[in-house]
């Protein structure tokens, strides 16, 4: 059965800085992985979607990488802001099409 | 566009009522998804459904059900609510499987 983990599962930093979000999975047999973030009372919004055959994806100041071998996945942050705060969710698809879900990083960037 | 959108966005249900919580898109979207969230946890995935007319249990489908008599259309119900129902519930959809999925703002549900 596939497990998604998160760690640490809070964050809190100086703005300015890099940082960086882990994410593993425990079966490399992955299709996509998709990056979220979550606000306070409010919907997720997709990040980044990594396709199982890519290695990497860049969005702005976000980078997503892939190592299915290794299971895991990295979501790479540059110059923090104090509005990047937020929960970070990482999500991978199944054989079945289906999103399991990691209980995500509740970063805290501090102006 | 309006994207995913849910109702209601709260609610208070008593023991053992019934209720339908509503999710539409309009992005012509064929899958479409719903799932719970409880406090500090992922998500977990109730039911989804790959077209109209077409609907599968997820991970946690035990006390809902849903039906999809339209593209745009994918409502859940409770039957018979229960306090262990008490989460936030999200709906999603994409085009296709595999796909990035895009979610509504959630509905926030206690029952007492």
């Amino acid at each position: 059965k596939q497990e998604v983990t998160q760690i640490p599962a809070a964050l809190s930093v100086p703005e300015g800085e890099n940082l960086v979000l882990n994410c593993s999975f425990t079966d490399s047999a992955i299709y996509n992985l998709q990056w979220f973030r979550q606000d306070p009372g409010k919907g997720l919004t997709s990040l980044l979607l990594i396709q199982s055959s890519q290695r990497e994806q860049t969005s702005g100041r976000l980078n997503a990488s892939l190592d299915k071998s290794s299971g895991r996945s990295t979501l790479y942050i540059a110059a923090s802001q104090p509005g990047d705060s937020a929960t970070y969710l990482c999500a991978v698809y199944n054989s079945n099409y289906q999103l399991i879900w990691g209980a995500g990083t509740k970063l805290i960037i501090k102006p | 566009n309006a994207g995913v959108t849910q109702t209601p966005k709260f609610h208070i249900l008593k023991i053992g009522q019934s209720m339908t919580l509503q999710c539409t898109q309009d992005m012509n979207h064929n899958y479409m998804y719903w799932y719970r969230q409880d406090p500090g946890m992922g998500l977990k995935l109730i039911y989804y459904s790959v077209g109209a007319g077409i609907t599968d249990k997820g991970e946690v489908p035990n006390g809902y059900n849903v039906s999809r008599s339209t593209t745009e259309d994918f409502p859940l119900r409770l039957e018979l609510a229960a306090p262990s129902q008490t989460s936030v519930y999200f709906c999603a959809s994409s085009y296709s499987g595999a796909d990035t999925q895009y979610f509504g703002p959630g509905t926030r549900l206690t029952v007492l």
